[in-house]
């Protein structure tokens, strides 16, 4: 079975600073997929960003970046130039590339922007 | 375009109860999953149907089941109702094709369930 694993329950950080969130999975396959949704009060889950297990060029988009360190199993999040809008929970998720499209997610990481 | 909608928005029930939960997917989309999410923790599966098949299902008891309609849209029902079950529910919606597609998914705004 799939697990994902998020450390950091909470995260403060300054407007207009970098804040990394960090996540390791564990499995058996070769082939998956990564993502990072964010959650606002809101509930609405929104896809931030997503990676291809087998893509060695880690994924970028806009303010946002993965640093995805296959052998460690590692997946964390990097988001710069943070505004207040990125106040939300962050979850992991992690998907297999074949087979039902369930997502496994991890316990989340709430992030707030402080002015 | 309209994206994933979910009715009801909250709902309150009481132990022993049955619920049934909406759900409508993007246009287009075929495939449609069931999420529950307990307060302070992340989603956890609870089927995925495609092509009005159910194509997984995760750890949850045969009080929860589900089906989807020709349409696509989805209902979850979940029968018996325990303090337990107070969540959010989600659904999310992708295209689906039997194969993983470049295509994530698109999740709603959940329906809130409160179990007094």
């Amino acid at each position: 079975a799939q697990t994902v694993t998020q450390s950091q329950p909470e995260m403060s950080v300054q407007e207009a600073e970098t804040v990394t969130l960090s996540c390791t999975y564990d499995t058996s396959e070769n082939n998956y997929y990564l993502f990072w949704y964010k959650q606002p009060p809101s509930r609405q889950m929104i896809l931030v960003i997503r990676q291809e297990a087998y893509k060695q060029q880690n994924a970028t988009e806009n303010r946002f970046s993965v640093n995805f360190q296959k052998a460690a199993k590692s997946f964390s999040l990097k988001i710069s130039d943070s505004q207040l809008g990125d106040t939300a929970m962050y979850f992991c998720a992690f998907t297999l590339h074949f087979g039902n499209e369930k997502l496994t997610f991890g316990t989340g990481t709430r992030l707030t922007i402080i002015p | 375009d309209a994206g994933v909608t979910q009715s009801p928005t909250h709902l309150i029930k009481t132990r022993g109860q049955q619920v049934t939960l909406r759900c409508s997917p993007i246009s287009g989309h075929k495939s449609v999953s069931w999420y529950q999410q307990v307060l302070g923790q992340g989603p956890q599966f609870i089927f995925q149907y495609y092509e009005k098949e159910e194509r997984g299902r995760g750890n949850f008891p045969d009080r929860f089941s589900a089906r989807q309609f020709p349409n696509y849209s989805s209902e979850l029902n979940v029968n018996a109702l325990l303090l337990g079950d107070s969540a959010l529910y989600l659904c999310a919606s992708s295209p689906g094709s039997g194969l993983w597609v470049n295509q994530p998914q698109h999740f709603g705004d959940g329906t809130r369930l409160s179990i007094l």
